[in-house]
């Protein structure tokens, strides 16, 4: 029983390119959750999706980044036109219902741009 | 604004002496809150939550206390053991809060065998 699954581990972009994270859900959660983690800081809330539905998106910068998680495959966090303060660690958490029960942090994704 | 914070960045104990990690926070109307083990390079694991009707949970070698007339919460470690060095948060999640968690900066626990 896979946990939650990010990929790729580690991406590096130079400024001004487009960065695509993925993130795979436990098997039969429905709710996705994204955080960011600059270096020795605690994670930030960005954005809480359903299937096909962005719920909460408060924590969404209002330009560059955005988010879906289609009926069939990954989530995706995109972030368009990449600068180095967007380097960052970012991870995905999962849960089978509304709220934290159950709740599910992937490995991150580590994102470096030079 | 709300916030959470710890007081102490980081913590150095005795291989099997207990250890305890404070938390303030000061959104009083908090009203679940976790603490998680986040080791390096993963991402954050649950390790014991608590909720505002509570003022202590006991779990395998770990206890949370809330004090909610301070706004304080400490995760204690009992015989603390080298496979508990990490990173330590607490979160918390309140009534406008939907289902985002709102995360502490993190305490360093470090232990010394």
């Amino acid at each position: 029983n896979a946990g939650v699954m990010q990929n790729p581990r580690h991406l590096v972009r130079r400024r001004g390119q487009e960065a695509r994270l993925r993130c795979s859900p436990v098997k039969g959660h429905s709710h996705v959750y994204w955080y960011r983690q600059l270096p020795e800081e605690g994670l930030k809330f960005m954005v809480y999706l359903q299937k096909e539905n962005i719920i909460d998106e408060s924590g969404m910068p209002k330009e560059r980044f955005s988010a879906e998680f289609p009926k069939e495959g990954p989530s995706i966090l995109r972030i368009q036109q990449v600068v180095r303060g967007d380097s960052a660690a970012y991870f995905c958490a999962s849960s089978p219902l509304w709220g934290v029960k159950g709740y599910t942090f992937g490995s991150g994704t580590r994102l470096t741009v030079v | 604004g709300e916030s959470v914070g710890l007081h102490l960045p980081t913590l150095s104990v005795q291989e099997g002496d207990n250890s305890i990690i404070n938390c303030a926070y000061s959104n009083s109307a908090s009203d679940y809150f976790i603490w998680y083990k986040q080791e390096s390079g993963k991402g954050p694991q649950f390790i014991i939550d608590i909720r505002s009707n509570m003022d202590k949970r006991q779990g395998q070698r770990v206890t949370v206390l809330l004090n909610k007339t301070v706004k304080h919460l400490s995760l204690q470690i009992a015989a603390t053991q080298p496979g508990d060095s990490a990173v330590y948060f607490c979160a918390e999640i309140g009534e406008t809060s939907g289902s985002r968690l709102t995360f502490g900066e993190g305490t360093q626990l470090t232990v010394n065998p």
